[in-house]
């Protein structure tokens, strides 16, 4: 069954630093992976969307990278912020074909210290 | 402004009661589903539904019913709730179709539900 892996530890980093998230994934080859960010509490918000033939996404200060052959996508936030601080998750369409379903990673959560 | 909207937002019960919790949204989305996130297991699929009229069993769908009789609501709901179905529940929407990948998932607020 297709798995997906993200760091289950916190990653705290210090502010203006680069703060580089791993979704790591096994059996599967997803036509492509999302990125969210979910804050306590709360529902989780879309952030960027990329395809197998992209290798790089970019939007504002947030950078997708998505190596199929390494079945692994990196999620980079530059000049980090207090703000950023949240849990961020991936998610890669369902092996179950054209049931619209996504599997979430347990996500990562990113503290950025100031 | 698009929005996928929940109520209640917190919900405390005992065993056995009904309930339901609400889900409308916005965005003449075709495709909604429900989450349900405890710690250790992240989001896990309780049922979604692609139209009006036609729903399917996600992956932990056992104590759960949903009904989708207009395209903007998709309540669900607990015919017998058991303590192990206290958790923080999430009705999503997206443009999915089949076919066609554009399925980026607007989430609600979400509704903390105990049950006792």
């Amino acid at each position: 069954s297709q798995k997906i892996e993200q760091n289950s530890e916190a990653l705290n980093i210090q502010e203006g630093k680069t703060a580089t998230l791993t979704c790591n994934y096994t059996n599967y080859s997803p036509a492509y992976l999302q990125w969210y960010r979910q804050d306590p509490g709360r529902g989780p918000v879309f952030l960027l969307l990329i395809r197998e033939n992209e290798k790089e996404k970019r939007k504002e200060r947030l950078k997708v990278t998505f190596d199929t052959t390494l079945k692994q996508s990196l999620f980079h936030i530059t000049a980090s912020q207090p703000a950023d601080s949240a849990t961020y998750l991936c998610a890669l369409p369902s092996l179950s074909s054209n049931t619209g379903k996504l599997i979430f990673g347990q996500g990562t959560t990113l503290q950025v210290k100031p | 402004e698009a929005q996928v909207t929940q109520n209640p937002r917190y919900l405390i019960t005992v065993t056995g009661k009904k309930l339901t919790v609400t889900c409308s949204q916005n965005m003449n989305h075709e495709y909604m589903s429900w989450y349900r996130q405890d710690p250790g297991l992240g989001l896990r699929q309780i049922y979604y539904s692609m139209n009006v009229e036609v729903t399917d069993k996600g992956d932990v769908p056992e104590g759960y019913k949903v009904s989708r009789k207009e395209k903007r609501n998709f309540p669900l709901i607990l015919e017998s709730p058991s303590p192990n179905q206290t958790s923080l529940y999430f009705c999503a929407s997206s443009s999915y179709s089949p076919g066609v990948n554009t399925d980026t998932q607007y989430f609600g607020p979400g509704t903390r539900l105990t049950v006792l």
